[in-house]
């Protein structure tokens, strides 16, 4: 069984400031993917980025990176540069040999100006 | 830039009700999944249909649903008799099972409305 923890409800940033939303996970299978996706006032469910249990290399897509711990089963997401359009809520997920994603219970975070 | 294409964007039904949801998928990609989204909750996992055929499913997806893809490029989402607590958000997703990455792309969202 997948599970996926987020513990900070909500978080502020200043704008132009870089943010750190906290992940942790647990799953019992040996391969997994990691995933966070950003979903704003309006309902959409917005890809971010993937990190697979076996990339040497922590993943990034431009200004988001993705603070993988694997001994810490932790996936940090890192948004660096924060602007007004990324205040958004911020689900974590991960899936195992049954290719269903498991979310966590979300980061709202605000961007202040 | 291909995308999940989900309509309608609103629903409102009657308790009892049947619903038909839809879905059209990234046209290359084979696998097809539903989550829905209760108001202020975490996204769960519905079903995952690949090969035409039921994949996986969770404990939510009882007798009153089903799926179904009826043509080449729909995927739908049927609920047979409505309840109260189907009230949610219904997110349709696709996925390429030809690579490594298990991503999946996410379309805007049915949201059920249940009276």
């Amino acid at each position: 069984a997948q599970k996926i923890t987020q513990t900070q409800p909500g978080m502020f940033v200043q704008e132009k400031e870089a943010v750190t939303l906290d992940c942790t996970y647990d799953t019992s299978d040996p391969s997994y993917g990691l995933f966070w996706y950003k979903q704003p006032s309006s309902g959409e469910m917005i890809f971010l980025i993937y990190q697979g249990s076996y990339d040497q290399q922590n993943a990034t897509e431009g200004r988001y990176s993705l603070n993988f711990q694997k001994a810490r089963k932790s996936a940090n997401l890192v948004i660096s540069a924060s602007q007004l359009g990324d205040s958004a809520m911020y689900f974590c997920a991960n899936d195992g040999s049954a290719r269903q994603l498991t979310f966590g219970s979300g980061t709202q975070l605000t961007v202040l100006p | 830039e291909p995308e999940v294409t989900q309509t309608p964007s609103h629903q409102v039904t009657q308790m009892g009700q049947e619903v038909i949801l839809r879905c059209v998928p990234i046209s290359n990609h084979l696998y097809f999944y539903w989550y829905r989204q209760i108001l202020g909750q975490k996204v769960e996992f519905l079903v995952s249909f690949y090969n035409n055929e039921i994949s996986e499913k969770s404990e939510i997806f009882d007798d009153q649903f089903s799926v179904e893809r009826p043509d080449g490029s729909n995927f739908t989402l049927k609920i047979r008799s409505t309840k109260l607590e189907d009230s949610a958000m219904y997110f349709c997703a696709s996925s390429d099972p030809r690579l490594a990455k298990n991503i999946q792309y996410f379309g805007a969202g049915t949201r059920l409305s249940v009276l």
